[in-house]
């Protein structure tokens, strides 16, 4: 059963514009939910993280969206750049509970054209 | 920051040896590690935790027995692939979790022939 559910699998942004990849989960437990970018042969890089008590956070050009009674996030990328082209997952983890690991999404490829 | 420095990022190993990836702390303790294995195209899948001083907690379906974690000392946790094969071919990444979050290595990607 998964338990981070994320959506598009694949998404094609002209520069520019504004990508936006959701994600759902299930355990209400969760109290840390991150979005990771990964460039193919590299670790995932943390872009930026939020706790269920905020509804959203920025960071730049990136803003996490938090709706805790839908159990759903969402990252949003504004302006999208040629370079912002990666895979984007979604994480979530009981950070408070120690020694408990991050449960991805399946992840999402973003294509920005130029 | 907090940093973890994994080695090696690249390896090919014969079918039927075994091959060892190192995870490093560098700057903190880490007290726990997460050993990560992801299929391209695919998402990472927790394999195993591993605690300093103790045995490892593997996800079900991790064969514990190929897939030997030590994790020895609070800035080192190794991964052993034993009796490699080529369904072992993937991209290993470790992950420690700290006070601002979660660190991760820069993954390793192995190769078996």
């Amino acid at each position: 059963q998964q338990q981070v559910k994320q959506s598009p699998q694949s998404l094609i942004v002209q520069k520019g514009g504004i990508s936006i990849i959701n994600c759902a989960y299930e355990n209400t437990a969760f109290d840390y939910f991150p979005w990771y970018q990964q460039f193919p042969g590299k670790g995932p890089a943390l872009l930026i993280a939020i706790r269920p008590d905020v509804s959203e956070k920025k960071e730049g050009r990136f803003t996490i969206s938090f709706n805790k009674s839908a159990k759903q996030f969402s990252l949003h990328i504004m302006d999208s750049q040629p370079g912002d082209s990666a895979t984007y997952f979604c994480a979530a983890s009981r950070k408070s509970q120690a020694g408990t690991a991050l449960i991805f999404g399946k992840g999402t490829t973003l294509s920005v054209s130029s | 920051g907090a940093v973890v420095s994994q080695h090696p990022s690249w390896v090919i190993c014969k079918s039927g040896t075994s091959v060892k990836i190192e995870c490093r702390s560098l700057d903190f303790q880490a007290t726990t590690m997460f050993w990560y294995r992801q299929f391209p195209k695919q998402s990472l899948m927790l394999m195993a935790t591993s605690n300093e001083g103790s045995k490892a907690t593997y996800e079900q379906g991790v064969e514990k027995d190929k897939f030997l974690i030590n994790h020895a000392s609070l800035t080192l946790s190794t991964l052993t692939v034993t009796s490699a094969h080529p369904e072992d071919s993937s991209f290993y990444i470790c992950s420690a979790p700290g006070y601002y979050g979660y660190t991760f290595g820069s993954g390793t990607r192995l190769t078996v022939v």
